[in-house]
């Protein structure tokens, strides 16, 4: 397995723009989850997804922000309109059943809004 | 809510020496804790993790995590540090109030290892 693949690695827009991250999780894995990193705020959970079921969005910051996983082997995350401060690097994670188990993250994909 | 705290921003250590990457947990019920590694440009790595049984739990690439209830800590170690296990090092909990199951992340400590 390659592991948890995300798209792009790096995306640079202008304030305003939408803009879409693009997830792969571990083909079995049944819970995938979105987290944010910047220096500020360290490590942030935005969203996760059980069975393509969004169980907890709290931690999406505003509703720019939305995220979707139509089948088991996809997920996105949008933001529209994006700002500066939306700058930062997301990441994806996936894991099987229990979070007993380990997560499985990806290579994450650096945003910087102009 | 569950939560952690990481008390350093980072620890800077001499190749050989023993290293400690300190973890404190504020849990409601049993904690389940995990140790992840991240290194540049990279996603975060699963190190080890604790949830019920002996207190010292050995993990992957050496290290290990002693949990204290009693101080309710959970500090990561390593006998002899290597100048690639230079990273940072984040601490997570378990969060299953209610109907969620997600990790909760400390603030992580960026870990300097000197030749």
């Amino acid at each position: 397995d390659a592991g948890v693949i995300q798209s792009p690695r790096h995306e640079v827009t202008e304030m305003g723009q939408e803009v879409t991250l693009r997830c792969k999780p571990i083909s079995g894995h049944n819970s995938l989850f979105w987290y944010r990193q910047t220096m500020m705020r360290g490590l942030e959970l935005l969203i996760y997804f059980n069975n393509n079921v969004p169980i907890d969005d709290s931690g999406m910051p505003e509703d720019r922000f939305s995220a979707k996983m139509p089948n088991a082997s996809f997920s996105t995350l949008k933001i529209q309109p994006s700002e500066p401060r939306d700058s930062a690097v997301y990441f994806c994670a996936s894991s099987s059943g229990l979070l007993s188990e380990k997560l499985l993250f990806g290579s994450g994909t650096q945003l910087s809004v102009l | 809510a569950q939560s952690v705290a990481q008390p350093e921003d980072q620890v800077n250590v001499a190749e050989g020496n023993p290293l400690t990457v300190k973890c404190t947990y504020s849990v409601s019920g049993n904690p389940y804790l995990f140790w992840y590694v991240q290194y540049p440009n990279r996603g975060l790595q699963f190190l080890l993790k604790y949830i019920t049984g002996d207190n010292l739990v050995k993990g992957s690439y050496g290290f290990e995590a002693e949990f204290n209830k009693s101080q309710t800590s959970f500090h990561l170690k390593k006998p002899s540090a290597l100048v690639s296990d230079s990273a940072l090092y984040f601490c997570a909990v378990r969060d299953m109030m209610g109907n969620t199951d997600k990790l909760i992340f400390g603030t992580g400590t960026r870990l300097q290892v000197f030749p």
